[in-house]
């Protein structure tokens, strides 16, 4: 089965600091991956999907951006965080089968 | 939500009684997924059901769709203190959309 590993689980960054989230796969080749967003108490906000190696769909304008430089690979950026930034963040594998899920990282944006 | 809205968004019950949590959502789909948080933790799969599909059970689960009405409703039978987590449905259209969630705490 696949096992999703994201790091760091937390994570306090200053405004205006850069970011860099990774998500990495196992168990599984040439997945859909996913990056969302959960504030606190609410729902699950879908950032970024990939279908395929080098393949980014954003799905909100925001500040961040994402990249998939190998097929199990994910990552979460930005240059410049700001406050409203800070939040769990969800990075996801899957296809019409259930979402896989890593541990999340809690980002706070002091 | 991108998608869709679960309701309640909280609900408190006893050891033993039934939870039932519904979930509305907003265009078309190829299958509607449960999942359970547990808190500061990742989302574990419970359950799908295809859009063909209206009933579904596993375990103490029970799941039913209406895709006319665009709804949904997770049952959980016989509730437990270890069942108390958030809830979310999500849709798998062209991509994977989350409701906003029903806090469920089972009292002991």
């Amino acid at each position: 089965s696949q096992t999703i590993h994201q790091w760091p689980a937390t994570l306090v960054q200053p405004v205006g600091s850069p970011l860099s989230l990774e998500c990495t796969v196992e168990g599984t080749s040439n997945p859909n991956l996913y990056w969302y967003r959960q504030a606190a108490g609410r729902g699950l906000q879908l950032l970024f999907y990939s279908v395929g190696i080098g393949q980014i769909s954003s799905e909100v304008p925001q500040n961040l951006s994402a990249s998939r430089p190998q097929d199990r690979q994910f990552i979460l950026s930005s240059k410049k965080l700001l406050l409203s930034d800070s939040g769990f963040y969800l990075c996801a594998s899957g296809d019409n089968s259930p979402l896989h899920f890593g541990n999340g990282t809690r980002l706070t944006v002091t | 939500s991108q998608q869709g809205e679960e309701d309640p968004q909280a609900l408190s019950i006893q050891e033993g009684e039934n939870a039932t949590m519904n979930c509305s959502y907003k265009t078309s789909i190829n299958n509607l997924q449960w999942y359970r948080q547990n808190s500061g933790r990742g989302l574990v799969h419970l359950i799908l059901i295809r859009s063909n599909e209206r009933e579904k059970h596993s375990g103490r689960l029970r799941v039913t769709l209406d895709t006319s009405k665009k709804s949904s409703s997770l049952l959980i039978t016989a509730s437990r203190a270890a069942d108390t987590a958030s809830y979310f449905c999500a849709t798998n259209g062209n991509q994977f959309y989350f409701g906003t969630g029903t806090s469920l705490t089972v009292i002991p």
